[in-house]
């Protein structure tokens, strides 16, 4: 069974800071891995989509690469905003029977004005 | 440019109640699913629909029952509400499931007392 983790659980940091979101998943057998941001109260809005080929991808200040054989994946965000305080959800599609995506818990992303 | 739209937003039902959330996307997606939020749990997926009239389980279907009578919509039942279905509900649609990205509903946010 696929799993996904995310670390860490939480982060605050001061406006302007680059800093990194990491993702983990036990089955390297992916389709593609797919970064969203979620709002307090709000739905799942889509940042970047990897495909199971692909390395990396960037839209804007994010930047988000992929290492399947190892499990792994992060998410960059550059020159950080208070605007880009939110809960980051990492999430992938194994595929297979069982369509549909398994989430990881997300990060809590605080940046301070 | 509507997306995927879930309605209601918002309810509080009483132990025993029934009631249909609806989900409806005006994308031309083949796939559809319903997933749930739970705080400390993150986003399971409920049961999710590879194309008009097909449904399948997904990780936490019990309780639960859908139907795609039409590609657009999909629909999600409660027959008989308990309070461990209080959640945040959220549908998802995308073209293909292996290849491309996964939009979102707003969400409902479903009390049961």
């Amino acid at each position: 069974k696929q799993e996904v983790t995310q670390i860490p659980a939480a982060l605050s940091v001061p406006e302007g800071e680059n800093l990194v979101l990491n993702c983990s998943f036990t089955d390297s057998a992916i389709y593609n891995l797919q970064w969203f941001r979620q709002d307090p109260g709000k739905g799942l809005t889509s940042l970047l989509l990897i495909q199971s080929s692909q390395r990396e991808q960037t839209s804007g200040r994010l930047n988000a690469s992929l290492d399947k054989s190892s499990g792994r994946s992060t998410l960059y965000i550059a020159a950080s905003q208070p605007g880009d305080s939110a809960t980051y959800l990492c999430a992938v599609n194994s595929g297979g029977g069982a369509d549909g995506l398994t989430f990881g818990k997300g990060t809590h992303l605080i940046i301070q004005p | 440019n509507a997306g995927v739209t879930q309605t209601p937003k918002f309810r509080v039902l009483k132990t025993g109640q029934s009631m249909t959330l609806l989900c409806a996307q005006d994308m031309n997606h083949e796939y559809m699913y319903w997933y749930r939020q739970d705080p400390g749990m993150g986003l399971r997926l409920i049961h999710y629909s590879v194309g008009e009239g097909t449904t399948a389980k997904g990780e936490v279907p019990d309780g639960y029952n859908v139907s795609r009578l039409k590609k657009q919509n999909f629909l999600l039942g409660l027959e008989s509400a308990a309070p461990s279905q209080t959640s945040v509900y959220f549908c998802a649609s995308s073209y293909v499931s292996g290849n491309t990205e996964a939009f979102f509903g707003q969400g409902t946010r479903l009390t049961v007392v």
